[in-house]
């Protein structure tokens, strides 16, 4: 079984609609990130959380909201999602030692209409 | 916000050729390095990371770490159609934003046969 898991894998969604994406994972790491992925801007960072009680703001956190249930799951909402919101969306883990190296789950793709 | 430089690319390379993949990051405290391959519409995944200066080789990959030029380079020997991807460079922060990677915009590789 995959160690970091997205749900949904696919999203097709209209302009106004609230969704969120989970993130699960079971590496045991308590480090989680969100990021989105659009053609020609590499991967910019929403929201980064170190622990249960800890979250913050990445580059661009306009439009969205997150949740940290547990040690194990992070999600990320838009809460009246517009086309602009349009991406790839990644969830990854690290582990909080000297490297930082960061795993990746399988991605989200979201259309929003 | 930190910055993180790679060749815009494409490179196009033919099979069995060296394929030569750079970066150049603008902070100093940075100590931990990476290579991310990602496939189209795939997610990230790790293939080579560096600490020390030097060389670092794993099978195919050699990772060189330049700290003095701020520089982290990625050589595949023997590239192979499948190495066609696009590479991610990212370096860590041990600063003011501890435990976050920021991220290149990646450079797109292709091998043809």
């Amino acid at each position: 079984d995959a160690d970091v898991t997205q749900t949904p894998r696919n999203r097709i969604t209209k302009t106004g609609k609230r969704i969120m994406l989970e993130c699960s994972q079971t590496k045991g790491h308590d480090r989680m990130y969100w990021y989105r992925q659009d053609p020609g801007l590499g991967l910019r960072l929403i929201y980064y959380s170190f622990d249960v009680k800890d979250i913050n703001k990445g580059e661009i956190s306009d439009g969205y909201s997150v949740s940290r249930q547990a040690q194990a799951k992070f999600s990320l909402s838009l809460e009246s999602a517009i086309p602009n919101q349009t991406a790839l969306y990644f969830c990854a883990t690290s582990d909080p030692g000297y490297t930082d190296t960061q795993y990746f789950g399988p991605g989200t793709r979201l259309t929003v209409l | 916000q930190k910055e993180v430089e790679q060749n815009s690319g494409p490179l196009s390379v033919p099979e069995g050729a060296i394929a030569s993949l750079n970066c150049t990051y603008s902070d100093r405290v940075s100590q931990s390095f990476f290579w991310y391959r990602q496939y189209s519409g795939k997610s990230p995944e790790l293939i080579m990371s560096i600490y020390s200066n030097g060389d670092k080789e794993d099978g195919r990959f050699t990772a060189q770490l330049n700290k003095a030029s701020q520089y982290v380079s990625l050589l595949i020997r023997d590239s192979q159609p499948s190495d066609s991807a696009t590479y991610l460079c990212a370096v860590n922060d041990r600063g003011s934003t501890l435990g976050r990677l920021y991220f290149g915009r990646g450079t797109q590789l292709t091998v043809w046969p």
